[in-house]
């Protein structure tokens, strides 16, 4: 079967720097997305990644290893507007999105 | 400003009475998509459309419907409600052209049944 895997929660403070991972195992790999959520909103894109390595926008960067089907999402000077779930998410051979359910992230004063 | 479009925002309805949800976009993309997405979960596709070519997911319930009357519009129509399906649907478009191919989101309908 496919499966993405992610922390169900993490907390973080607010000006420090939090890195979500993301484990996947799916049929084939064409791409893999990260989308923000705030509660009772619907996701937004943050990041894609289909190369190995890292892409950087602002204060989000995305890392992928195709090879141990693994990736994160490094979030740096952390702002209360940051709390939200992040949800990754595998485009497989049949170019379909499988989703994880999410990390909820929660920044402290 | 380009943008996909859900109405109603919050929806009520009765356990078995049917109801619909609509989504519209200005994005002119040709897939579009329905999530249902429940609490801490996983947004769960259940059908998509590739231009008119309609896909049903296999666990789709009979229960849910889909019309796509043209590019801009997209309709889920839920025959008899259960209280299971009292969530978030969200619909979603994509361009098959586009760089990333990415899903731009609606803000959502949150159906409650009663």
């Amino acid at each position: 079967g496919q499966n993405i895997d992610q922390p169900t929660e993490m907390t973080a403070t607010e000006g420090a720097i939090v890195q979500i991972n993301c484990t996947y195992q799916t049929s084939g790999f064409n791409g893999l997305f990260w989308y923000q959520q705030h509660a009772g909103e619907a996701p937004t894109f943050l990041s894609y990644n289909v190369l190995d390595g890292l892409e950087e926008k602002g204060r989000f960067s995305s890392f992928l290893s195709r090879s141990k089907g693994y990736s994160y999402l490094l979030l740096k000077e952390l702002q209360m507007k940051d709390s939200a779930s992040y949800l990754c998410a595998v485009r497989d051979s049949n170019y379909q999105l499988i989703w994880g359910a999410g990390t909820k992230l929660i920044i402290k004063p | 400003d380009a943008m996909v479009i859900q109405n109603p925002r919050y929806q009520v309805t009765q356990f078995g009475k049917p109801v619909t949800l609509s989504c519209s976009q200005t994005l002119n993309h040709n897939v579009m998509y329905w999530y249902q997405q429940k609490s801490s979960q996983a947004p769960k596709l259940l059908f998509h459309y590739y231009d008119k070519d309609f896909n049903n997911e296999a666990d789709t319930p009979d229960n849910f419907q889909s019309r796509r009357p043209n590019t801009s519009f997209c309709f889920l129509d839920i025959r008899s409600p259960g209280l299971g399906d009292a969530a978030m649907y969200l619909c979603a478009t994509s361009a098959s052209t586009g760089a990333y191919n990415e899903q731009f989101f609606g803000p959502g309908t949150r159906l409650t049944v009663l």
